[in-house]
């Protein structure tokens, strides 16, 4: 199993550019979600969902769209990149909603806007 | 309002030696509380999972202990090696709602 992939690695944008971060995972998971970590903060959740279908808001949603089609996918799409949006992405998952499961997550998209 | 807190930020310690690393938290209602280690450039992993009712969890030389009265769990490293170099990351489980503390970041020389 490869787990929880993010494309890209790193990413530079201008202010105002759109882009879409990818994240797959091979586990079934139903529970999938994105993350954005900050220095001197800790994970903030932006969306997350359910399963394929269903996507919800997490703590810091504005200014970020996602879609769940499959099971697998969840992409996360960056609207008009802003220098506020600059952070490390990581996206995550889990077989349900139950929060006692064990949390998987990608290896992180490191993006900058300028 | 539900906070977890990392203490100390950062540590230096000489590779051998033991340390602790503190998490406080005021989450509510409470369902459980994981250690993660994050390398870095890289996702974090998880260490431990802990319950209400867990007071201890061991895995390999990292062991987790959790004080639900109190609101205070801590990571014990011991006999660290060069490889524990990372930032510790302490989350608290509220439903299926995740608190994340900032973290400490562990350095261990040689």
């Amino acid at each position: 199993n490869a787990g929880v992939t993010q494309t890209p690695k790193f990413q530079v944008l201008k202010t105002g550019q759109s882009m879409t971060l990818q994240c797959a995972q091979d586990m079934n998971h139903e529970y999938m979600s994105w993350y954005r970590q900050d220095p001197g903060m800790g994970l903030r959740l932006i969306h997350y969902s359910v399963g394929a279908g269903i996507t919800d808001q997490g703590e810091v949603p504005n200014g970020y769209n996602v879609s769940r089609s499959t099971t697998e996918d969840f992409p996360l799409r960056l609207l008009s990149a802003a220098p506020s949006q600059t952070s490390v992405y990581f996206c995550a998952s889990r077989p349900n909603s139950g929060g006692y499961n064990e949390q998987f997550f990608g290896p992180g998209t490191r993006l900058t806007v300028l | 309002k539900n906070q977890v807190e990392q203490s100390p930020q950062s540590l230096i310690i000489l590779e051998g030696k033991n340390c602790t690393l503190q998490c406080n938290y005021t989450v509510s209602p409470f369902s459980n509380l994981r250690w993660y280690k994050q390398d870095t450039g890289r996702g974090p992993v998880s260490l431990t999972i802990m319950t209400f009712s867990e007071n201890t969890k061991s895995n390999g030389r990292y062991t987790a202990t959790l004080d639900a009265d109190t609101k205070q769990s801590s990571l014990h490293i011991t006999a660290s090696q060069l490889s524990d170099s990372a930032s510790y990351i302490c989350v608290v489980g509220a439903g299926d709602q995740f608190y994340f503390g900032t973290g400490t970041s562990l350095t261990v020389i040689p």
